[in-house]
């Protein structure tokens, strides 16, 4: 079984600038999650996907990220304008179900975002 | 008050030794709890789950858990260097599962 794909690994990029990362999670994984995990700190949930509906977005700073995930499988989480706050691994895992309790979730590689 | 907390270390120990490593949450009615361990440059990758009191063992990782004191904690018996990590809690609710910030595990050969 396929793991939790994330492109690119690596992004430099200016402050004020756009990038945006993807993700595939494991195939048949109902719930996608993107978290942000700065150097030193547990992952941060930004926002959490099921199927293709939002569960929670409430740690999504909206006015400078948007995520979306339009045919329920594939993501994509975008940043703009970058600020050098932002600068952290960004994470996103998935999980097979939508059950209440929380399943196990299973991490892709990672993006690291440097911005300058 | 975090939700959860745990001792950023770092938590040294010998090789061969027993490593214990504590969580502590807040939320009452968390249903569902994890230890991951993430290398450094590396994502998280789950070691155990637990949900019910008691203790869980597989292989050499035992995790226990005590919901009346909201207290989880993951030993690691004969410590290899290998498991020289950072080591995450996570603790999950409806819906939402936080990470505490870690505990730096060293294991000298």
């Amino acid at each position: 079984e396929a793991g939790v794909a994330q492109s690119p690994r690596y992004k430099i990029i200016e402050k004020r600038q756009s990038v945006a990362f993807w993700c595939n999670p494991i195939s048949g994984h109902a719930t996608l999650y993107w978290y942000q995990q700065i150097l030193g700190q547990g992952p941060k949930l930004l926002i959490q996907f099921q199927n293709n509906g939002v569960v929670d977005d409430s740690q999504l700073p909206k006015d400078r990220f948007s995520a979306e995930r339009l045919k329920g499988v594939d993501s994509t989480l975008k940043i703009q304008p970058a600020k050098l706050e932002d600068s952290a691994v960004y994470l996103c895992a998935s999980s097979r179900g939508t059950s209440g309790r929380q399943e196990t979730q299973y991490f892709g590689p990672g993006t690291r975002l440097l911005v300058l | 008050q975090k939700e959860v907390e745990q001792n950023s270390g770092p938590l040294s120990v010998p090789e061969g030794a027993i490593a214990s490593l504590n969580c502590t949450y807040s939320d009452r009615v968390s249903q569902s709890f994890f230890w991951y361990r993430q290398y450094s440059g590396k994502s998280p990758e789950l070691i155990m789950s637990i949900y019910s009191n008691g203790d869980k063992e597989d292989g050499r990782f035992t995790a226990q858990l005590n919901k009346a004191s909201q207290y989880v904690s993951l030993l690691i018996r004969d410590s290899q260097p290998s498991d020289s990590a950072t080591y995450l809690c996570a603790v999950g609710g409806f819906q939402k599962l936080v990470f505490g910030t870690g505990t730096r595990l060293l294991v000298s050969p």
